[in-house]
């Protein structure tokens, strides 16, 4: 079974309007955390916000909110007032336990922002 | 303060050879991650080093091979290439390898092509 699930292969939205980019993920380890990375045409990985299993309020960073239920095993990331800029793909990934550094990532979300 | 850097960013090998890669992590980050990203199989956790011992290891045939040094650089090595060995070969870095501080952080990428 697949841990992070991310069911947009791609995702449209204007300049200035929010989008919610989708993200479910499975474990049965208690402790985890929750990532979502940006990653441009040039490749790079980067890192946009966190959510800790324990935290009881949903992160924030600038723009970028993540909306946590962890019943429902989701961690959907929130763009608010998108930007030309913010045009990449989008990937969500889970590390398990608290012993590792070991990221499993979703296939990812192609995000495309028009004028 | 420097991020993650990866040397070389490009790199183009034939059948057979072999290749090392070097990542160069956020001072003071002890824990170094690799991951292998290609169009098919999306990313993948390769291995993970923190103080110099490799903590967690992928799904990947034996040559595929890594090391940290005392100053949490670390290489990875890749034996025998093959055609599918062509990927986007991303570094990661993290403060602690357990506990607090969970944010981590990736590097540009090494882009191999095996022809």
């Amino acid at each position: 079974a697949q841990k992070i699930t991310q069911t947009q292969p791609g995702m449209f939205v204007q300049e200035k309007e929010a989008v919610t980019l989708d993200c479910t993920y499975d474990t049965s380890d208690p402790s985890y955390g929750l990532f979502w990375y940006k990653q441009p045409s040039s490749g790079e990985m980067i890192f946009l916000i966190y959510q800790g299993s324990y935290d009881q309020q949903n992160a924030t960073e600038g723009r970028y909110s993540l909306n946590f239920q962890k019943a429902r095993k989701s961690a959907n990331l929130v763009i608010s007032a998108s930007q030309l800029g913010d045009s990449a793909m989008y990937f969500c990934a889970m590390r398990e336990g608290a012993g590792y550094s070991t990221l499993t990532f979703g296939k990812g979300t192609m995000l495309l922002v028009s004028p | 303060k420097a991020g993650v850097t990866q040397t070389p960013r490009y790199l183009i090998k034939t059948r057979g050879q072999q290749v090392t890669l070097s990542c160069s992590p956020i001072s003071g980050h002890r824990s170094v991650s690799w991951y292998q990203q290609t169009p098919g199989q999306g990313l993948q956790f390769l291995f993970e080093y923190f103080s110099e011992t490799q903590r967690n290891k992928g799904n990947f045939p034996g040559r595929f091979s890594g090391r940290q040094f005392s100053n949490s650089r670390s290489e990875m090595n890749v034996s025998t290439l093959e055609l599918g060995d062509s990927a986007l070969y991303l570094c990661a870095s993290r403060l602690t390898g357990t506990g607090g501080h969970p944010e981590q952080y990736f590097g540009p990428g090494t882009r191999l092509t095996v022809t």
